[in-house]
């Protein structure tokens, strides 16, 4: 099976810090992408990459910066964590083609 | 841009009860077309797909066809049961950028399922 790991299922963290997200999978997939889940807004992305090094602004990139040195591991980087940030973070890995994408557990951040 | 249009919810509906729940799409070039469901506590996992017009994705009892005459990819199922109850997501995927695959994904609609 797929396994896609997210590093924290919950998080609390004080305004003004510097949070790190990560997301390892196990499957050589090429694509990977960080969304937040908010209730009655769905799943909105925030970054994306296609490869090692590369990356792409999603919907709702401010505030947020992303890494991905090896191929198997992205991560979220939140510079300056404020409240509006307190979110479920989802971490999703697939391969190109039109192939289904695979779904952390999430990590619940909470922004004091 | 692309986007998905689902029906709101919450839905309740009663055990063995018709289910419908309606998503559209707006998208250049042709998507594959997804379905995904939360369960209470747990993360997001592919309910069903179709990846060309006309196809019919099914798992579980659930069924969605790719309609691209109406840009539709409606979830239906002929019985609920009480263990359906989640949140149903429904998801396009392009290529986008080279190799990438975008995902975009509707809001949400809960389903509660009543014994």
């Amino acid at each position: 099976d797929v396994k896609v790991t997210q590093s924290s299922r919950y998080l609390v963290k004080r305004t003004g810090e510097k949070v790190f997200l990560e997301c390892v999978q196990d499957m050589d997939h090429e694509n990977m992408f960080w969304y937040r889940q908010d209730p009655g807004l769905g799943l909105r992305l925030i970054y994306f990459s296609y490869d090692v090094k590369m990356k792409e602004k999603g919907d709702i990139p401010e505030g947020y910066s992303v890494s991905r040195e090896k191929k198997e591991r992205f991560s979220l980087i939140l510079e300056s964590a404020s409240t509006n940030q307190t979110s479920m973070y989802l971490c999703v890995s697939g391969g190109p083609p039109a192939t289904e994408a695979f779904f952390g557990q999430g990590t619940r951040l909470t922004v004091v | 841009g692309d986007s998905v249009t689902q029906m709101e919810g919450p839905v309740t509906l009663s055990e063995e009860a018709f289910l419908t729940i309606n998503c559209t799409y707006t998208a250049t070039g042709y998507p594959s077309l997804f379905w995904y469901v939360q369960y209470p506590g747990e993360g997001l996992q592919l309910l069903l797909k179709a990846t060309k017009a006309d196809d019919k994705g099914s798992n579980k009892g659930f069924e969605a066809t790719y309609r691209k005459e109406t840009t539709s990819f409606h979830l239906e199922k002929g019985s609920v049961q009480v263990s359906d109850s989640a949140v149903y997501f429904c998801a396009l995927a392009l290529i986008s950028s080279g190799s990438a695959r975008q995902l975009t994904f509707g809001s949400g609609t809960q389903l509660t399922v009543l014994p």
